[in-house]
Parts: structure tokens; C-alpha cells; sequence
């Protein structure tokens, strides 16, 4: 049972452009709820995390909006560079926190120049 | 400021090996996790420990794989008779004890291939 879904699994945009990854969620336990960044070769990188007493959360470029009574949160990017082109992942962890961090299946970006 | 470090970068094996990583997780976190990636795919966890303490352990983790962390401070996961399917990313994560839901910190991981 995937309890975290990823949407679109690749997205091109052109730079300057604002892509949306989005993400849909199943447990009603889900308490905490990060974007991490990934390069090849290297770890997931964390960019943003939001708590679902929050509907929108801003660091920089990258904005989280969260739609607890749709179980929705989703990633946007703003003024998108080349060098966001990476592969990003949506996760969702319990209060408990002992049971580790669910993950989407990520999603390929590739910004064009 | 030293992130997570995690070692070997990459192992290649034969099957049947025994192979073992390590993970030094960011000073005085308290936290420590350890997660497999396969292509393609996201980050699946694999085991918890709270300070020396292993508190969690996922159904992927065979009995082939034991994690251990003796002193609070560096982990290690080692499998046993390596197969085929285990060939994947694993990774280490780390985080502070501060309450609920802190930041996971993750390491670059070692590659593993089974030959």
C-alpha cells in the first residue's frame, strides 16, 4: 500500500517557470510533512517542511501548500533555474516519529534554459 | 560543521558476501535512521535507533540485515549472505532529540552492487 502518491513522475519546465509537484497522502497520523531535494549520486537534501496546522509555508523560492481536509500538500517553485533540474521527494512522518519517513516516488525536474 | 558521513561510497560484491557500512551521524543527534533507495524509487526505511537503542525495525529488514549502534554514536548495518535484491542505495539519516518531528539529515549514501 503506497500511502504517500507523487504526481507528475517527470515535469519539464522552462526557466523562469513555476513547476508544482504534488502529493497525496492516506494516514491520518501523518504529522509532519518535508520536501527533500535529490542529485545523482548524493543523499536527499532537505528543503522545506510544513506541519498540517499550516496551510502554506515560503523559504526562499520554494513555497508548500497544505490541504489537510483533502490529505494534499504540494511544492511549488518559483523563478525555476537551470540548476533546480533534480529529482524531488514528498514525505510524511507519524508524531511518533520511530517508524521513519514515508517517501513519494519523487519526481524528475528538468528546467530548461 | 560535518554533515551525516556514511562508508564505503560504493560496494561491489560477489553474492553470498558479507558486506558492512557505516554511518557517523551529525554530532549529538540523537537520532539515527537508516532507509534503502532503489532506482527510480523513493527512500524506503529500514530501522530506528534512539541513542544506542535500536526501537524500530521495518518488515524489509530481513534476518539477513542487523543494525547496530553500541555507543550512541556511530551506527552500522550489516547483511549477511548478500543476494541479487539487495543491491540498492542505503542511506543514514540522523536528527535531534527535541521533541517530535525534527529535520532528518541524510548522508550520500553507499551504493551497493551484488555481482
Amino acid at each position: 500500500q503506497q500511502q504517500v502518491k507523487q504526481s507528475p513522475q517527470s515535469l519539464i519546465v522552462q526557466k523562469g517557470g513555476i513547476p508544482i509537484i504534488n502529493c497525496a497522502y492516506e494516514n491520518t497520523a501523518f504529522d509532519y510533512f518535508p520536501w527533500y531535494q535529490q542529485f545523482p549520486g548524493k543523499g536527499p537534501a532537505l528543503l522545506i517542511a510544513i506541519r498540517p496546522d499550516v496551510s502554506e509555508k515560503k523559504e526562499g523560492r520554494f513555497t508548500i501548500s497544505f490541504n489537510k481536509s483533502a490529505k494534499q500538500f504540494s511544492l511549488h517553485i518559483m523563478d525555476s533555474q537551470p540548476g533546480d533540474s533534480a529529482t524531488y521527494f514528498c514525505a510524511a512522518i507519524t508524531q511518533r516519529g520511530a517508524d521513519g519517513l514515508t517517501f513519494g516516488k519523487g519526481t524528475h525536474l528538468i528546467i530548461q534554459p | 560543521d560535518t554533515g551525516v558521513s556514511q562508508d564505503p561510497r560504493h560496494k561491489i560484491t560477489k553474492r553470498g558476501q558479507n558486506v558492512t557500512f557505516r554511518c557517523d551521524p551529525i554530532s549529538e543527534h540523537n537520532r539515527l535512521y537508516w532507509y534503502r533507495q532503489t532506482l527510480g524509487q523513493g527512500p524506503e526505511f529500514l530501522t530506528y535507533f534512539q541513542n544506542e537503542a535500536q526501537l524500530e525495525k521495518s518488515r524489509l529488514l530481513s534476518d539477513r540485515f542487523s543494525a547496530e549502534r553500541p555507543k550512541g554514536s556511530f551506527s552500522t548495518l550489516e547483511i549477511q549472505r548478500t543476494e541479487q535484491g539487495d543491491s540498492a542505495m542505503y542511506l543514514c539519516a540522523s536528527s535531534p532529540d527535541r521533541g517530535n518531528n525534527q529535520p532528518q539529515h541524510f548522508g550520500d549514501g553507499t551504493r551497493l552492487s551484488i555481482l
